[in-house]
């Protein structure tokens, strides 16, 4: 069972674009969602994460948005770049990622041209 | 300050080997998390170990086994290797109070 969806599985946007990646989680007992940038080669790294008692949350040029009773969050890329591109992937734990594991979708490999 | 170290960076086993691998947390982290990403899939969680205890398992057998030391680094020993074995292995490490958690570079394991 997949308890975290993610698409698109891949997305190609021309820099300076607004690629809009989104996520779908079942478990309602998760309360922490991170999204992770990893490239290739190398171990995800954090970008930004996000608590159910607030709807949206910006980071410099990266915004999660989370929908509580749609069980959505999505990451909005804004002034893409292509240094961007890499694989992003969201995740969700309970409790807090210190004391549990983190589930995370498949990934979506993003490509931003120049 | 380090962040996450893992080593190797890469290892080929054969079938029915043992491999270990190590990870040493971030400076000042006391919680260390293994996971197994397989290529094109996201990282999957295999366990967790705090104060020298495996705290948290993931759905992974008895084949796959671990260990933290009093400095807090910690070891990923699978036994009887299979090719389905083959993967990036990463640790994650996090300071006890916090959320986050930071990923080393993890190790490829090449199971021929």
């Amino acid at each position: 069972q997949q308890q975290v969806k993610q698409s698109p599985q891949s997305l190609i946007v021309q820099k300076g674009g607004i690629p809009i990646i989104n996520c779908a989680y079942e478990n309602t007992a998760f309360d922490y969602f991170p999204w992770y940038q990893q490239f290739p080669g190398k171990g995800p790294a954090l970008l930004i994460a996000i608590r159910p008692d607030v709807s949206e949350k910006k980071e410099g040029r990266f915004t999660i948005s989370f929908n509580k009773s749609a069980k959505q969050f999505s990451l909005h890329i804004m002034d893409s770049q292509p240094g961007d591109s890499a694989t992003y992937f969201c995740a969700a734990s309970r409790g807090g990622g210190s004391n549990y594991k983190l589930t995370f979708g498949k990934g979506t490999l993003l490509t931003v041209n120049p | 300050d380090a962040g996450v170290t893992q080593s190797p960076t890469h290892l080929i086993k054969t079938r029915g080997q043992q491999v270990t691998l190590r990870c040493s947390p971030k400076s000042g982290h006391d919680t260390v998390s293994w996971y197994q990403q397989a290529l094109g899939q996201g990282p999957q969680f295999i366990f967790q170990y705090y104060e020298e205890e495996e705290r948290q398992r993931g759905n992974f057998p008895d084949r796959f086994s671990g260990h933290q030391f009093p400095n807090y680094s910690s070891e990923l020993n699978v036994n009887a290797l299979l090719l389905g074995d083959s993967a990036l292995y990463l640790c994650a490490s996090t300071a006890g109070v916090s959320d986050e958690q930071y990923f080393g570079p993890g190790t490829r394991l090449t199971v021929t």
